[in-house]
């Protein structure tokens, strides 16, 4: 059965600095990755997603994730983190359709001034 | 085009009653899946609705029920609540369903709590 582990339930950072949120998946099986973020009192928005092709994905509001096949991992980072970027993000993996879109408990992204 | 309409947003309920919560989908997508997100377990998968049949369903007992309508919006219900079904339960809707390449497309969520 797919699962999906994110490493940290809460990475604080300053305003401008890098930052990594890490996902790893267990599947036997070809998977669908996903990240997703959610702002407080909103639900989840679709931050990028890893179909095929190029394992270095690009997504909104500057993120970016690279898919490890041999690692089974997902890791998103962005360069530089704005105030903005404050949120929780949900790694999730997928397989075949009509199957269900799995999540990860979820990391807060704290950014401070 | 409007996103996905969860009713209520918020409400409360007590221990043995029941609750209907009301998800109408993205107008076009023929799929509803639903979501409970709680702090100690994330989100937990409770069932996807597609073309009104249910196409998958998560480990949660048989208090937690759904349905779709024709015109695709979907409504679940949960039967004598219980304090461990205070949550935000979160609906998505996809033109396809869930798994495979899909987005989702996620409402806003309803916030139950149960006293």
């Amino acid at each position: 059965a797919q699962s999906v582990t994110q490493l940290d339930s809460q990475v604080p950072v300053f305003e401008e600095a890098p930052v990594e949120l890490r996902c790893n998946y267990s599947s036997s099986v070809s998977v669908y990755l996903f990240w997703y973020v959610q702002y407080p009192n909103q639900g989840l928005q679709l931050l990028l997603k890893y179909l095929s092709g190029s394992t270095l994905v690009k997504g909104i509001n500057g993120f970016e994730a690279e898919f490890n096949k041999s690692q089974t991992s997902f890791h998103l980072r962005k360069p530089s983190v704005h105030i903005s970027d404050t949120a929780e993000y949900f790694c999730a993996v997928s397989e075949q359709a009509g199957t269900a879109l799995i999540f990860g408990k979820g990391t807060t992204l704290s950014v401070s001034s | 085009k409007a996103g996905v309409t969860q009713t209520p947003r918020y409400l409360i309920k007590t221990r043995g009653q029941q609750v209907t919560l009301s998800c109408s989908p993205i107008s076009g997508h023929r799929s509803v899946s639903w979501y409970q997100q709680t702090p100690g377990q994330g989100l937990q998968f409770l069932f996807e609705y597609f073309s009104e049949t249910q196409r998958n369903k998560g480990n949660f007992p048989g208090r937690f029920s759904g349905r779709q309508f024709s015109n695709s919006r979907s409504e679940m219900n949960v039967s004598t609540l219980e304090l461990g079904d205070s949550a935000l339960y979160l609906c998505a809707s996809s033109p396809s369903g869930t798994g495979g390449a899909g987005e989702l497309f996620f409402g806003e969520g309803s916030r139950l709590t149960v006293l």
